[in-house]
């Protein structure tokens, strides 16, 4: 069953620093996400990003927050100056719509990113 | 922005007993209700959705229901192994696609 990829699985960073986390979503997959969850908390949406631009981005997606899409397979989040308050789960998910035909297709999360901002 | 609520945050039942979780939405234009099932430090694993075009759908011991009129849609387990205990989201999608998660129940099947 194909499979998205996210690496690294835990990265740590000094506050300040810059990170980015990489994806590889399913190849097929037309859109792509970044989810947060913050431990013990629930997942919350970060951005959407569709035709080589963001679709849709949430209030935490500021412009500490950006993503990619360098090539034709990886889809990247950078994290500038990072926090204390980026600690948390980060997962890239895809999914393939039809949004002509109205139908959607499940989500697939990648295994997550821990981001740990010390 | 599409608010849901999810109840109860956590639930214990004993092995074979059946368990209930319910998710409220704000949104009547959510057309998309999918459950995540997220064991300790992994990723959110689909187990069932359903379209606001179906009243029900199962799938063996899973099964969820919608009622569109009133905002809400269950998940219901029956015949609960110790393998189901885990923390279960619901999450709400629109035509923009993106998900709303409730936040959480942590279900433990008490052997």
């Amino acid at each position: 069953e194909p499979e998205v990829t996210q690496t690294p699985s835990h990265q740590v960073t000094q506050m300040g620093q810059e990170v980015i986390l990489r994806c590889v979503p399913i190849s097929n997959h037309l859109y792509f996400y970044w989810y947060r969850q913050i431990l013990g908390q629930k997942v919350e949406f970060l951005v959407s990003f569709y035709n080589n631009e963001i679709s849709e981005k949430s209030e935490i997606f500021d412009d500490q927050f950006s993503v990619e899409r360098p090539d034709g397979s990886n889809f990247t989040l950078k994290i500038r100056s990072t926090k204390l308050e980026d600690s948390a789960m980060y997962f890239c998910a895809s999914n393939l719509e039809d949004r002509m035909a109205g139908e959607g297709y499940g989500y697939t999360f990648g295994s997550g990113t821990r981001l740990t901002v010390v | 922005g599409e608010n849901v609520e999810q109840h109860p945050s956590t639930l214990s039942v004993q092995e074979g007993d059946s368990a209930v979780i319910k998710c409220t939405y704000s949104d009547s234009a959510s057309n998309y209700f999918p459950w995540y099932k997220q064991e300790l430090g992994k990723r959110p694993q689909l187990i069932i959705d359903i379209r606001s075009n179906v009243g029900e759908k199962k799938d063996q011991r899973i099964a969820v229901t919608l009622n569109k009129t009133a905002k809400h849609f269950s998940l219901h387990i029956t015949e609960t192994q110790p393998e189901d205990s885990a923390v279960y989201f619901c999450a709400v999608s629109s035509n923009d696609y993106k998900l709303s998660f409730g936040a959480g129940t942590t279900v433990t099947v008490r052997a």
